[in-house]
């Protein structure tokens, strides 16, 4: 498809266990985010990569969570020892290259984390 | 640090009338500016970007957007809503440094339209 592809749709796992999420961008999108939206906190920036780097990890929001990407192009993000407060809609973004930050994003379906 | 305001958490629309949703933005300098429109259980949607140039923007589904730089604010409009336009709509602020800060949020504002 042309679009950004996130697997899986729905996931619900219990507290303790850890999750996959992985995310497909745009073909020749060079940019890749991580955003987690929360009904308590909204719309929050996790990681970007560009290419298959990540220059700044401080916005995850704990060392249980960790994101790669390889190829240039598919990337997970990964919870370990997920906790009740990890429930949310994870939602992966991609842009097309640029010299600065004016290239607008292009998000996927989320995956939606239920942690029991 | 960047920041976005969407004052209205729920806003109610006859199908028809006009819309207008606002934002006001903190930022050091020339923003890059967004909005997005998220349908339950979907993705955001692009509709529509302030980089620079002319401050009256064209989107898609019919809403533009004006970038007032004296008021720091970035109001979506409609001149007449339909009942699909019922979503919730983000307004978002991209830092001109590059993409690695991500886009800033504002907490939405949630459409409902009344037939």
């Amino acid at each position: 498809g042309a679009g950004v592809s996130q697997s899986p749709s729905n996931k619900v796992t219990e507290k303790g266990k850890d999750v996959e999420l992985r995310c497909d961008p745009i073909s020749g999108h060079t940019a890749l985010y991580w955003y987690r939206q929360s009904l308590g906190q909204g719309l929050e920036f996790l990681i970007y990569f560009q290419g298959n780097s990540a220059p700044d990890k401080s916005g995850l929001p704990s060392d249980r969570f960790s994101a790669e990407r390889t190829g240039g192009s598919v990337s997970t993000l990964t919870i370990q020892r997920t906790q009740q407060e990890d429930s949310a809609v994870y939602l992966c973004a991609s842009s097309s290259p640029g010299s600065r930050g004016n290239q607008p994003q292009h998000f996927g379906d989320g995956t939606r984390l239920s942690i029991l | 640090a960047q920041s976005v305001t969407q004052p209205d958490i729920h806003i109610t629309v006859s199908e028809g009338a006009s819309l207008e949703l606002r934002c006001n933005y903190s930022y050091g300098a020339t923003p890059y500016l967004f909005w997005y429109v998220q349908s339950p259980g979907q993705g955001l949607q692009l509709l529509l970007k302030y980089f620079s140039g002319d401050t009256l923007v064209q989107g898609i589904k019919g809403f533009e957007a004006e970038f007032k730089r004296s008021q720091s604010s970035f109001n979506l409009r409609k001149p007449s809503v339909h009942w699909s336009d019922a979503a919730e709509y983000f307004c978002a602020v991209g830092s001109s440094g590059g993409g690695a800060d991500g886009l800033t949020f504002g907490k939405g504002t949630h459409l409902i339209i009344q037939p």
